[in-house]
């Protein structure tokens, strides 16, 4: 696709139910980033894939959280056992290098847990 | 890990005013880049300021990396409605990109 995909746009969810959201970046490029950005916040490092591997996981709060891009790819992350606090919008960027090069945003999952 | 500071927290302004939005940092920056995010959208690059001193024009804005790289500023020229938006300042840290909490400008027709 032209830019990055993200899906669900809206997801709203009963407090300790799991959810997936998905993100395609864009083809060919390297590098996948998800950020976690609360209400009038700026965005929150969660983790950064270098093709299939998860080079950095030290932004996730929690085992609750966990993401994978099994072929380099689409990636997904998935919160087991919602909670209120993990309401937010999370953001799936990509970059067609390394750390540092220009990010290209999804627009996000708005994820409200009840 | 350095923390980025950005201010004015929010700004509401008419059209055709200039402003000016800045980020700052204990520390040194290796580069800084400029992002603005419109509501219900992903930030979009503005920018990346690399060299101390250094000034980026991009239409009527201009951007400013201080000599010590540790501030950079933002200024916009005649604002106008369209530049509505979240601006944030973003640093490399280690493997992520670390972002400010951003300036939230409202230009008003």
């Amino acid at each position: 696709g032209a830019g990055v995909s993200q899906s669900p746009r809206y997801k709203v969810a009963k407090r300790g139910q799991d959810v997936a959201l998905r993100c395609d970046p864009i083809s060919g490029h390297v590098s996948l980033f998800w950020y976690q950005q609360a209400l009038g916040q700026g965005p929150e490092f969660l983790t950064y894939f270098q093709n299939e591997a998860q080079l950095d996981k030290s932004g996730l709060p929690s085992d609750r959280f966990f993401a994978e891009r099994p072929e380099g790819s689409v990636s997904t992350l998935k919160i087991q056992r919602t909670q209120q606090e993990d309401s937010a919008v999370y953001l799936c960027a990509s970059s067609l290098g390394g750390v540092g090069e220009k990010l290209f945003f999804g627009s996000g999952t708005q994820l409200s847990v009840l | 890990t350095q923390l980025l500071e950005q201010s004015p927290q929010f700004l509401s302004i008419q059209e055709g005013e200039n402003l000016t939005v800045y980020c700052n940092s204990s520390s040194v920056f290796s580069s800084l880049q400029w992002y603005r995010q419109e509501p219900g959208e992903g930030p979009v690059l503005l920018v990346t300021v690399v060299t101390g001193g250094e000034v980026k024009k991009l239409k009527r804005l201009t951007f400013q990396f201080g000599d010590a790289r540790k501030d950079s500023s933002l200024h916009i020229t005649a604002a106008q409605p369209g530049d509505t938006g979240l601006y944030l300042c973003a640093e490399r840290d280690n493997n992520d990109m670390r972002f400010g909490a951003g300036t939230r400008l409202t230009v008003k027709p």
